[in-house]
């Protein structure tokens, strides 16, 4: 059980550039996440999905687009990064209902030069 | 839009000894679900503890418990007999019952602990 994956671990981009970010999970969850986390503001949501073939904005969703076509997939990408996009990206994943875990991702820690 | 405030940025303790990091939340709901969740330098996020609103009892976790004062919009963590490993970021966190069960995470505290 690898829980929740993603892919790169580190990417380093120049401004107006693309690229997408891969989350996947092995758990059957049925929701998905995808946070940034700067320093000083803890983890803002930036889209979600409640499950195959939904998605939806969350705090802050500018600049980015998401797509959950297979249930264990959940891709972000970055149509012309930013540097205000520089941050530490958490995917995560849980079963339906607000009680249940949120399992999080290792991280993808992402630079826009 | 639910709001999560940590007021203290980094908190210390010596080991063994007991130390409380402070949340405050708002929110016009009146079932929702509070976590705290720990990340190491590693920077993998934990969950630590959970509580839900419409129970009165503080949730407890070994050395982990939490004193939730729902009029007050209070959620605080108590970690009694901190040890070294206990050193992280502490984010506090509210989950909503619908629009996809949304976490709104505080800021976080860094708490170190002292040998």
């Amino acid at each position: 059980n690898a829980g929740v994956t993603q892919t790169p671990k580190f990417r380093v981009l120049k401004t107006g550039q693309s690229m997408t970010l891969l989350c996947a999970q092995d758990m059957n969850h049925e929701y998905m996440y995808w946070y940034r986390q700067d320093p000083g503001m803890g983890l803002r949501l930036i889209h979600y999905s409640v499950g195959e073939g939904t998605t939806a904005k969350g705090e802050v969703p500018d600049g980015y687009n998401v797509s959950r076509l297979k249930k264990q997939n959940f891709l972000l990408g970055l149509e012309s990064a930013a540097p205000s996009q520089t941050s530490v990206y958490f995917c995560a994943s849980s079963y339906d209902g607000p009680y249940n875990e949120q399992f999080f991702g290792p991280g993808t820690r992402l630079t826009v030069l | 839009a639910q709001t999560v405030t940590q007021s203290q940025p980094e908190m210390s303790v010596q080991e063994a000894e007991t130390v409380t990091l402070s949340c405050t939340y708002d929110t016009s709901e009146s079932d929702y679900y509070l976590f705290w969740y720990k990340q190491p330098p590693s920077r993998q996020m934990i969950l630590v503890i959970r509580q839900e609103a419409y129970k009165q009892q503080n949730a407890t976790e070994n050395r982990f418990s939490v004193n939730f004062q729902k009029a007050a919009k209070s959620f605080s963590l108590k970690i009694s007999d901190s040890q070294l490993g206990d050193a992280a970021m502490y984010f506090c966190a509210y989950r909503e019952q619908t629009s996809g069960s949304r976490l709104t995470f505080g800021e976080g505290t860094q708490l170190t602990v002292n040998p």
